[in-house]
């Protein structure tokens, strides 16, 4: 069964960065693109950031454009992202999900919370 | 970017019955339109992709359809654990885009 499990959550004031990380199993992960969806507290889904599987295409949502680096290592079959000068607005709990068109393989999740 | 359109927001039903939810997008996605189920705590489920296949597993009381612009997720006989929020997502082009979910809730 697919596993995915992210880490790297956490508090982090205002202008701050964060790497969060999803560590992937049973499954070819160097086969598959992997993609960020992030959910602010009481709100919808947010496609953040999708990356091929041998990392030389990526896609970001408008919204963290040049705030944000999504990678991977497929040594490790980790995906990674990068956050930087984080917002109030960013605060969300951050999904890993397998490939890039639709999403059938969800990590649990991993809070980040922008706060002073 | 393509805006994904949900109605209802908050659908209320009584178990055993039809739960139709709705989704619009703002310009063809042809059939590149996947449905989600999210109860509280949870991550998103896949249910439905190509507006119309279910995924693995899911109970053939879920059923999607449409193509182009407006898509339809039917619920035949809704079961306690059905409720929670729906969500529609397009593939067709980038960003990838959501709905802003409908709640099922009990009546």
């Amino acid at each position: 069964e697919v596993q995915l499990v992210e880490s790297g959550g956490g508090l982090v004031q205002p202008g701050g960065s964060l790497r969060l990380s999803c560590a992937a199993s049973e499954f070819t992960f160097s086969n598959s693109a992997m993609t960020w969806v992030r959910q602010a507290p009481g709100k919808g889904l947010e496609w953040v950031s999708t990356i091929g599987g041998s990392g030389a295409n990526t896609y970001y949502a408008d919204s963290v454009k040049g705030r944000v680096t999504i990678s991977r290592d497929n040594s490790k079959n980790t995906l990674y992202l990068q956050i930087n000068s984080l917002r109030a607005e960013d605060t969300a709990v951050y999904y890993c999900a397998k490939d890039w068109a639709y999403f059938g393989y969800w990590g649990q999740g991993t809070l980040v919370t922008v706060s002073p | 970017e393509i805006v994904m359109t949900q109605s209802p927001a908050t659908l209320s039903v009584s178990p055993g019955e039809r739960a139709t939810l709705s989704c619009r997008a703002s310009q063809s996605v042809i059939s590149n339109l996947a449905w989600y189920q999210q109860k509280p705590g949870q991550a998103p489920r896949l249910l439905i992709y190509g507006a119309s296949t279910r995924a693995t597993g899911i109970p053939a009381r879920f059923s999607g359809s449409g193509s182009g612009t407006e898509f339809t997720l039917t619920i035949s006989s809704l079961q306690s654990e059905d409720f929670a929020v729906y969500y529609c997502q397009q593939y067709n082009n980038w960003p990838r885009t959501f709905g802003q979910g409908t709640k099922v809730e009990i009546k």
